[in-house]
């Protein structure tokens, strides 16, 4: 069964302050697929980032970085100088083998304060 | 480009009343999947629709059921509400051209908020 674990449920910050968003993962799948969405409080679910299970090459795009490691089964999420506009709920998901069904963490609410 | 659209924004029903959503997906997508969100159980996968046919679904009752036609619009239905059914629902739209080559992402429309009373 695939599991995505986000250990933090809540995360404030002060604007300018660097912050990592933690996520962890179990499958049984050898390929797979790893996604970041953000949730605003509009509702929407933003795409962000994929990676697939082939791929640990790490990620800079912007102010936003990740780290996947396969050994540790994590898929970190790094803001640099984070600023009030980054405040939302994230959430990392796995797509497993069929590539039709996303299992989601529990989310993880960012609050960056001015 | 146009996103995925759902519709209603937002709909209040009575415990035992039926409820359709609707979600168009983005042109050309032929994949459409929907979610449910609440605040307890966070975000699960309901079902998914590809070329009319349902691939997947999610462990939740027989109440929730759903279809896709063929210009790929896709509706979920709940029958007999009740309140725990109060949420968002999401659905998600991808382009999939099939397990080798894959090139794909789930986009998400804004969702419907279902408030059961």
């Amino acid at each position: 069964a695939q599991k995505v674990t986000q250990a933090q449920t809540e995360i404030s910050v002060v604007e300018k302050e660097d912050v990592t968003l933690d996520c962890v993962y179990e499958t049984r799948d050898t390929t797979y697929y790893l996604f970041w969405y953000k949730q605003p409080p509009s509702g929407e679910l933003v795409f962000l980032i994929r990676r697939n299970s082939f791929d640990e090459q790490n990620e800079i795009s912007g102010r936003y970085s990740w780290n996947f490691q396969k050994s540790t089964s994590s898929f970190n999420f790094t803001i640099t100088a984070s600023q009030v506009v980054d405040s939302a709920v994230y959430f990392c998901a796995l797509d497993d083998a069929s590539g039709s069904r996303l299992t989601f963490g529990e989310g993880t609410q960012l609050t960056v304060n001015p | 480009k146009a996103g995925v659209t759902q519709t209603p924004r937002y709909l209040i029903k009575t415990r035992g009343q039926q409820v359709t959503l609707s979600c168009s997906p983005i042109s050309g997508h032929r994949s459409v999947s929907w979610y449910q969100q609440t605040p307890g159980q966070g975000l699960q996968f309901l079902f998914e629709y590809f070329s009319e046919t349902q691939r997947n679904k999610g462990n939740f009752p027989g109440r929730f059921s759903g279809r896709q036609f063929s210009n790929s619009r896709s509706e979920m239905n709940v029958s007999t509400l009740e309140l725990g059914d109060s949420a968002l629902y999401l659905c998600a739209s991808s382009l999939y051209l099939g397990q080798a080559t894959k090139n794909y992402g789930y986009t998400f429309g804004s969702g419907t908020r279902l408030t059961v009373v």
